[in-house]
């Protein structure tokens, strides 16, 4: 168990929709990554939150969204949802300072049907 | 445009032999690489890493060993054990990028199969 919870664990939903994917880190831990895992691809950055404020964009398209609240857990906001967002999207967290590696969430399997 | 290329999708082995996988990048402003094991169903579980002023970095049966002029790194697991079959990440990022870690480049990953 890493200690990062993503809930939920399956989505199913229907193309046009608009998705919210939650994650709350490790105790401490004040950044947050949010990824997505497409069939026979790797992990594709997305997005991160440093204590609150975005530090990072990655391949993030315009329709997705997301924000970290004061208690440090996180939402990734997905709208109008096309079949090709159909992945799994995982959280990271970690702590700060160079050295620490990322502790990822069980990831949340969206299907866009 | 990878900048972080595992060439080989898969890796079979016989339990108590070694298990090399293979990571090529091409941005030369990486300097500190990780190492990922994911099993189905889970998220990645961090392995090992290395940071670009080291060639080694070994932890029990792991070691990562970092070509900085060929740009190359490897994973060695020895000996190879029938519960290590997963799927293997490697990562980079560029610890200088925003004043600490950066996000992580992933690449595509490498099945490993440990065969008893």
């Amino acid at each position: 168990d890493s200690g990062v919870t993503q809930t939920p664990k399956h989505l199913i939903t229907a193309t046009g929709q608009r998705v919210t994917l939650r994650c709350s880190p490790r105790s401490g831990d004040l950044s947050v990554y949010w990824y997505q895992q497409s069939l026979d691809q790797g992990l594709q950055f997305l997005i991160q939150y440093y204590n609150g404020e975005e530090r990072a964009k990655g391949n993030i398209l315009e329709r997705f969204s997301a924000q970290q609240f004061p208690d440090l857990h996180s939402e990734l906001n997905l709208s109008s949802l096309e079949l090709g967002d159909s992945a799994l999207y995982f959280c990271a967290s970690r702590a700060g300072g160079p050295d620490n590696e990322q502790f990822f969430g069980p990831g949340t399997r969206l299907t866009v049907l | 445009d990878q900048q972080v290329k595992q060439n080989s999708p898969s890796l079979s082995v016989q339990e108590g032999r070694i298990s090399i996988l293979n990571c090529d990048y091409t941005n030369s402003m990486f300097d500190y690489f990780l190492w990922y094991k994911k099993y189905p169903a889970e998220g990645p579980t961090f392995l090992i890493s290395i940071s670009s002023i080291k060639d080694k970095n070994e932890d029990g049966r792991f070691t990562v060993f970092l070509n900085k002029s060929a740009k190359h790194l490897s994973l060695h697991i020895v000996p190879s054990q029938p519960g290590d079959s997963a799927v293997y990440f490697c990562a980079a990022t560029d610890m200088n990028y925003g004043g600490s870690q950066g996000n992580l480049i992933f690449g595509k990953g490498t099945k490993l199969s440990v065969k008893p």
